[in-house]
């Protein structure tokens, strides 16, 4: 039961333009969402977090929306870049399930951005 | 800040033989680590959940006695991998979560293992 799915496993943007990635989950019970990007053979690196309780978040270049009726998040990158080439993990975490706060993520969204 | 290590960054051992694998915050203190497998082009898959001074919790599918966890301390937590197979292959990573709470995991550079 993939309980965070990224329906597009892969994405080519334009260098400048924006990027979106989409998540889409379907545990009600999550109310914290992080998203991770990952070079291959790496760790993921953290990007951008929001919790249930806002819609948006911004941080530089990065913003994360999220619809919680529609249990749908996105990633925003603009101006896309180069170095933003890579795969991109949502992640979830239900916060009220104390001392099993794991993260349940997604499959993945492989960003290739051309110059 | 929020820097975790792995290592070794890579291992080839031979089938039957065991490697551990370390996982350490640099500058922070993490009383949770987690451990992760990640297949090509899959997703990153939990593994164990692992808590400092106390017994991992592992992941439905996970074999315990197979996959030994030791969170000794704030800043280490160990993965043993005994009797490796082939099947085992794979890229291991970990990520530590600050003592002070908060929700973010910070992830280590990850260990390809290569059973032969």
């Amino acid at each position: 039961d993939q309980q965070v799915k990224q329906n597009s496993p892969s994405l080519s943007v334009q260098e400048g333009r924006i990027s979106i990635l989409n998540c889409d989950y379907t545990n009600s019970m999550f109310d914290y969402f992080l998203w991770y990007k990952k070079y291959p053979a790496e760790g993921p690196t953290f990007l951008i977090s929001i919790s249930s309780i806002k819609d948006k978040n911004e941080d530089g270049r990065f913003t994360v929306f999220l619809n919680k009726s529609a249990k749908h998040l996105s990633l925003h990158i603009v101006p896309s870049q180069p170095g933003d080439s890579a795969v991109y993990f949502c992640a979830a975490s239900d916060r009220t399930n104390f001392g099993n706060e794991k993260l349940t993520f997604g499959t993945g969204t492989r960003l290739t951005i051309i110059p | 800040g929020a820097v975790v290590s792995q290592h070794p960054s890579w291992v080839i051992c031979k089938s039957g033989t065991s490697v551990k694998i370390e996982c350490r915050s640099l500058d922070f203190q993490a009383t949770t680590m987690f451990w992760y497998r990640q297949f090509p082009k899959q997703s990153l898959m939990l593994m164990a959940t692992s808590n400092e001074g106390s017994k991992a919790t592992y992941e439905q599918g996970v074999e315990k006695d197979k996959f030994l966890i030791n969170h000794a301390s704030l800043t280490l937590s160990t993965l043993t991998v005994t009797s490796a197979h082939p099947e085992d292959s794979s890229f291991y990573i970990c990520s530590a979560r600050l003592a002070q709470g908060g929700d973010t995991q910070y992830f280590g550079p990850g260990t390809r293992l290569t059973v032969l």
